[in-house]
């Protein structure tokens, strides 16, 4: 079944560039009918959707993040990857990656499966 | 689209039905899906299109409602099902927004 995993380094000084990359296993990533997902979630709180992206390249943010946020794919890798420039202690959180599924159903669209998630700190 | 849930904590045992409640801003109908999210793990789809249970889910999980009110009940508590559930919309176009978490505790 597809899984998919986070990667990236865990700290980030603030005011950087946060990077993280999410390689997708036992699938393609150009399947076609998936959009792929990057959501966050600080320490003991909710979950935040941060932007989405197709196989063609096309992608949706999050306006609260949107000036911050590039999301992109590598078709060649089965990967995509998160950029979010500009980071504070606010960016500190643990960073999930899903296959974004639902769209031929016509009911919608769900996160499943997610990854691990890892946890980005952002201190200088 | 806001997505408030209730209560946002919980207290029971195991064997007790519990309910949790989703409310939405607008009418989300029926893009409203739940997660369960066990401690230090990522979250896990439960039910999508407000009421249809993902493959492999236990069916003391049910979801039901419809607008702007939904509900996820636990038939029977069982030990496994302690954890935080969470609602998202995912109605019309992003962002797709979730509840704040509902965390249910062993009484």
């Amino acid at each position: 079944q597809v899984q998919l995993q986070e990667s990236g380094p865990g700290l980030v000084k603030p005011s950087q560039t946060l990077s993280l990359t999410c390689t997708v296993s036992g699938g393609s990533i150009t399947s076609g009918t998936y959009y792929w997902s990057w959501i966050r979630q600080p320490a003991g709180k909710g979950l935040e959707w941060i932007g989405r992206i197709y196989d063609s390249g096309s992608t949706n943010y999050n306006p609260s993040l949107r000036s911050r946020v590039t999301i992109s794919v590598d078709t060649s890798k089965n990967q995509f990857s998160l950029k979010l420039s500009s980071v504070t202690a606010a960016d500190t959180a643990v960073y999930y990656c899903a296959r974004d599924d639902g769209y031929i159903s016509g009911v919608g669209n769900w996160f499943d499966p997610w990854g691990q998630g890892t946890l980005v700190t952002v201190s200088s | 689209i806001q997505m408030t849930q209730s209560p946002s904590s919980l207290s029971a045992s195991v064997g007790d039905r519990v309910t949790i409640t989703c409310r939405a801003s607008q009418s989300v109908s029926p893009y409203l899906n739940w997660y369960q999210q066990e401690p230090g793990k990522a979250p896990k789809l439960l039910i999508y299109a407000a009421s249809t249970l993902q493959s492999g889910v236990p069916s003391r999980f049910s979801g039901s409602g419809s607008g702007t009110e939904f509900t996820l009940t636990i038939s029977s508590l069982q030990p496994e099902d302690f954890a935080t559930y969470y609602c998202q919309q995912t109605y019309s176009t992003p962002p797709w927004t979730f509840g704040q978490g509902t965390k249910v505790e062993i009484k």
